[in-house]
């Protein structure tokens, strides 16, 4: 079975600071993982996925994930905050090769202070 | 490309009244999700799709909750009769890939934001 667990459910940084979201996942079959961005009032937007190439994740909007197998992590970052960053983010795991049926967390609301 | 569409954006019914949403998914995606999306939760999935027929239907409480994908396409998702606890956003999305094929990426629709008087 497949569970996300994001440690924090608010997170508020200033503008041009640096953004660590933190998603730790568990999982019985290699996983993939994601990261959504889910703005007010609106779907959910893909930010970045991993799938098993590169343990480093490059997404939009500057954003970027690592995976990291023996910390069972998938830590959302960005270099600097913009007022636009502003959002819920959910990780979410599927299991490789069987279904793909996300498992979502229950989300970090980002605050960006001027 | 035009992205996933849903309706309607709001609805507001009392309960133990019936209601249904619409979802018409990006053009040649093969597989639709249904999810429902709790005040503060992860959207959590009540109804795969691949083409016409049900692929994961485990979480959809079939005694009230009913959905359909007519000719392999569009969607509807009904609840009858409604209960409190259905207030939540539903949200479709819909992916190219088939069942298994996990890496492809899941569209999401602006969704539909469900109040229960």
């Amino acid at each position: 079975a497949q569970s996300v667990t994001q440690l924090g459910s608010h997170v508020s940084v200033s503008e041009g600071a640096l953004v660590l979201l933190r998603c730790n996942y568990s999982s019985s079959v290699p996983p993939y993982l994601f990261w959504y961005v889910q703005y007010p009032n609106q779907g959910l937007q893909l930010l970045l996925k991993y799938t098993s190439a590169a343990t480093l994740v490059k997404g939009i909007n500057g954003f970027e994930a690592e995976f990291k197998k023996s910390e069972t992590s998938f830590h959302l970052t960005k270099p600097s905050a913009h007022m636009s960053d502003a959002a819920e983010y959910f990780c979410a795991v599927s299991a490789r090769y069987n279904t793909d049926k996300l498992i979502f967390g229950t989300g970090t609301r980002l605050q960006v202070f001027p | 490309e035009a992205g996933v569409a849903q309706s309607p954006r709001y609805k507001i019914i009392e309960k133990r009244q019936s209601v249904a949403f619409w979802c018409n998914p990006i053009s040649g995606h093969a597989t639709l999700y249904w999810y429902q999306q709790i005040l503060g939760q992860g959207p959590k999935l009540l109804i795969q799709f691949q083409n016409n027929g049900v692929v994961d239907d485990s979480q959809l409480p079939k005694d009230r909750f009913s959905a359909e994908r007519l000719k392999g396409v569009d969607s509807t998702l009904k609840i009858q009769p409604a209960k409190l606890e259905d207030s939540a956003v539903y949200l479709c999305a819909s992916s190219l890939g088939v069942t298994g094929t996990s890496n492809q990426p899941q569209h999401f629709g602006d969704g539909t934001r469900l109040s229960i008087l």
